[in-house]
Order: structure tokens, then C-alpha cells, then sequence
């Protein structure tokens, strides 16, 4: 198992509210990854980091907003979460330019 | 730009059978890595194989092979001996080592193994 941990597994809040999901390595990688997956589809790349302070969104056009502080944390955050947020959030981390991602486990969120 | 296209939405195979899973991808790279990533139900996403394309050799891990086609830019996923635990989604993805640090994936071929 890959040393990387998401928190919450799983979240159901109200429209409105602001939410932050966490994601942390222990393995040392400056690459971090935000993918967001409705279940059983494809992957949707929302944001990316290549290293502390260093933050680009992804091919998927997202309301979301990150930042990277530590190497090892790279939290994303919903100002005002929405029914359309509804989804599984995959957090994932890589090394260098070849190198294997490692994903966390998700965090399944819903927006009522 | 990259693409990667897994034509085979879902696929089935008995079980102890064998089965091929179809990954076709488009670039103008020479250089370039291939993955296979195995997601089973509502568990993690996981690295099946991996090859590097300067490498003419099929990568190989215990029951899983590819067959790398670099000219076509194909790349099928071979499961021998096909056990109930290979059941999930397979997703194929890509990556180059130059410019953005992005991976490209497949929409996914769900795998369903009977007993």
C-alpha cells in the first residue's frame, strides 16, 4: 500500500457550505495530483502541483481551489459546495518523470 | 496533444481464462511511459504494470503482460489464469517525461470475472 492518505473518506453536507479535503504523502514526492471521478468513470484532472508553491488547474474545469504549502500536503478546497460537486475525489502523487502515481484512497463527497 | 482510447467500455472472461484489455494512444513523443492502473470496487487505485517505450521488451508482472506495439501505438493488458479478484476497472494511462508533469488516462474497461 502507497503512503498516502485522504481525509474525510466520506462527506455529506449541506449546499453552501465550505469544505476543505485533505491529502498528505509521506513518501517524499513533489508531484501532487487532484482527480475528480463520478464511480465507475474516468478520471477528470482538476489540479496539479510540481512542488511547494507551485500550483496549476487541470483539463477539468473546477470551482475548487488548492494550495501547497508543505510537499506533503496538498488539501483542496470548495468555497460553496453545490449539488454538481457530488463525486469522488482522487488525490495522487508521483515522483519523477516516469515515475509510477500513487493514489490516496478517495474521499466520496455529496452535496444535498 | 496525447490521447489515450480504451474501446472496450466492459469486458468479461471465465474464470482461470485469459483475457486481453485494449489501450490504443496518440503522440508525437519518442519517449514516453505506459500504465496500466487497476481500481476495484470502491477500493484503491492501484499500479497493475508499467512500460517504457524506448524499451522494446513487454513489460511482464506475474499473470499480467502487455504487448507494446510502439509503431501502432497500441498497448493491450494481458490477465492469464484470470482470478475473482481481478474484477475492477483498468485503466490505461500515459505519460511524457518532457513539458507538463500530467498523466493522460483512459475512460476505463470495466472487467467482470465469472466463477
Amino acid at each position: 500500500e502507497a503512503d498516502i492518505y485522504q481525509t474525510p473518506r466520506y462527506l455529506v453536507i449541506g449546499t453552501g457550505k465550505k469544505i476543505t479535503l485533505e491529502c498528505s504523502q509521506t513518501m517524499g514526492h513533489d508531484k501532487m495530483y487532484w482527480y475528480q471521478q463520478d464511480p465507475g468513470m474516468e478520471l477528470h484532472l482538476i489540479h496539479y502541483s510540481y512542488g511547494v508553491n507551485s500550483t496549476e488547474k487541470g483539463d477539468l474545469s473546477s470551482e475548487s481551489t488548492v494550495s501547497r504549502i508543505r510537499t506533503e500536503h496538498f488539501p483542496l478546497t470548495l468555497e460553496s459546495a453545490r449539488p454538481s460537486h457530488t463525486s469522488q475525489y482522487l488525490c495522487a502523487s508521483s515522483l519523477g518523470a516516469g515515475d509510477t502515481q500513487y493514489f490516496g484512497p478517495g474521499t466520496r463527497l455529496t452535496v444535498l | 496533444a496525447q490521447t489515450v482510447t480504451q474501446s472496450q467500455p466492459e469486458m468479461s472472461v471465465q474464470e482461470a481464462e485469459t483475457v486481453t484489455l485494449s489501450c490504443t494512444y496518440d503522440t508525437s513523443e519518442s519517449d514516453y511511459y505506459l500504465f496500466w492502473y487497476k481500481q476495484p470496487p470502491s477500493r484503491q487505485m492501484i499500479l497493475v504494470i508499467r512500460q517504457e517505450a524506448y524499451k522494446q521488451q513487454n513489460a511482464t508482472e506475474n499473470r499480467f503482460s502487455v504487448n507494446f506495439q510502439k509503431a501502432a501505438k497500441s498497448f493491450s493488458l494481458k490477465i492469464s489464469d484470470s482470478q475473482l479478484g481481478d474484477a475492477a476497472m483498468y485503466f490505461c494511462a500515459y505519460r511524457d517525461p518532457s513539458g507538463t508533469y500530467k498523466y493522460i488516462f483512459g475512460t476505463g474497461t470495466r472487467l467482470k470475472v465469472l466463477a
